[in-house]
Parts: structure tokens; C-alpha cells; sequence
């Protein structure tokens, strides 16, 4: 089955700086790519994803990045602020939808 | 609103003892899905349903059931609640469109389940 790896699991960065969050895959199958937040004591929420015929897709100040032949996919959140502070997990899907996730990172903004 | 509806939000239970949890949502999703959180690790499907009479285990279904009632029905129980199975559940819907396209998640408020 489907494996993703997500680094760093913990992140903290300087308000205005910013945060770069890497996840792996295995299965060459999977073809679409969502990030969630999940916020202390809340549901995980999509923020943005991307699919597999797509190398870059922004929205505002967070894009994500795919590079299919090393089966690797970034978050990138530009001009950080506090309220960015939660965990941040990547996925990816298969043709059925079903979504293996990575373990998290926990991205905080001191202010 | 549209939404995904869990209940219990909160529970605790018996070690040995059925419980179930409930999902209902309002979104007209035919795709639905448990997973569990475990501090620390990201999120670990236990079921999955594509419709009402579809039915598929994850990668963690031993000791749990599930039962899709209805398109907007999504239960999962525990046969014989074990402290290890203490977590935080979430049930998800997608959508599936005509075009088969896959779409992300939306996340219930999720059940905080403690088994002592």
C-alpha cells in the first residue's frame, strides 16, 4: 500500500519568515495531492491541493509543489503569522480517493 | 449549513464493552470514511464506503465494524472496546462527481473515545 513520509514533524519560525513542510510517497498510482490544518482541538481542514498533471498551484500565501518522477510534493506558507500556528498533514490519493496521510507537522509563529 | 455531523463528541467507555459511533452528514457525498488519530501520527483509516452498498476495510479494521445506513449514514462500532483503542475518531466525506475527479476531505468534528 501507499506510504507517505512528512518532515519536519515540528517547525517553528519567526512571524514574516518562511515555512517549508516536505512529504514522500510510495505509489507511483497516487495522482492527487491535499494538505489539511488541523488547529488545537478541531477538525483537519483542506487548504489546497494539487493533482498529479500539475507541477505548482498557489492560493495567496501558501503553493504547493509536486515533483512526480521523485515522488515528492511540498507546502510552501510565505509572510507567516501566528495564526498559522497548527498541525499540517499531506496526503495522497488514489484513483479510488481513498487517502493515505503523512504523520503531521506541527508549524508554530512566534510572533 | 451543510456539514458532517459525529456523535458522541465525547466518550468513555468499558473495557469489553459495544459502542458505537455515528456520522451523518448533509453534504450529499457518496464517498465516506473512518480514520483515527493517535497523538503525534497523522491519520489511519479504519473503513471506507463509496456508496451504500459498498463497504471496504483500511489499514487498521481488525477489532472495528462499520454500517452504512444510508447515503448520508456512516456508523462504526466496536465490537469489544480494548484501551488501545483509545483515540480521537474522525469520519470524512468526498465527492464524486461525474467525472470521477477525486477531491479532498471534509472532516466531521471528530469523537474523542477513552476506554478504560
Amino acid at each position: 500500500g501507499e506510504n507517505v513520509e512528512q518532515h519536519p514533524s515540528t517547525l517553528s519560525v519567526q512571524e514574516g519568515d518562511s515555512a517549508v513542510i516536505k512529504c514522500t510517497y510510495s505509489d507511483s498510482a497516487s495522482n492527487y495531492f491535499p494538505w489539511y490544518k488541523q488547529e488545537l482541538g478541531k477538525r483537519p481542514q483542506l487548504i489546497i491541493d494539487i493533482r498529479s498533471n500539475v507541477g505548482e498551484k498557489k492560493d495567496q500565501r501558501i503553493a504547493v509543489t509536486l515533483n512526480k518522477t521523485a515522488k515528492h510534493f511540498s507546502l510552501h506558507i510565505t509572510e507567516t503569522q501566528p495564526e498559522d500556528s497548527a498541525v499540517y498533514f499531506c496526503a495522497a490519493s488514489d484513483n479510488a480517493g481513498k487517502s493515505t496521510f503523512g504523520d503531521g507537522t506541527t508549524l508554530t509563529v512566534k510572533p | 449549513d451543510a456539514d458532517v455531523t459525529q456523535t458522541p463528541r465525547n466518550r468513555i467507555t468499558k473495557t469489553g464493552k459495544r459502542i458505537m459511533l455515528e456520522c451523518s452528514q448533509t453534504k450529499g457525498h457518496d464517498r465516506m470514511y473512518w480514520y483515527r488519530q493517535d497523538p503525534g501520527l497523522g491519520l489511519q483509516l479504519i473503513y471506507y464506503s463509496f456508496d451504500v452498498k459498498d463497504i471496504n476495510k483500511g489499514e487498521i479494521s481488525d477489532g472495528y465494524s462499520v454500517s452504512r445506513q444510508a447515503q448520508a449514514k456512516f456508523s462504526l462500532s466496536l465490537e469489544s472496546a480494548i484501551p488501545n483503542q483509545t483515540a480521537l475518531y474522525f469520519c470524512a466525506t468526498s465527492d464524486s462527481p461525474p467525472d470521477r475527479g477525486i477531491y479532498g476531505y471534509t472532516f466531521g468534528s471528530g469523537t474523542r473515545l477513552t476506554v478504560v
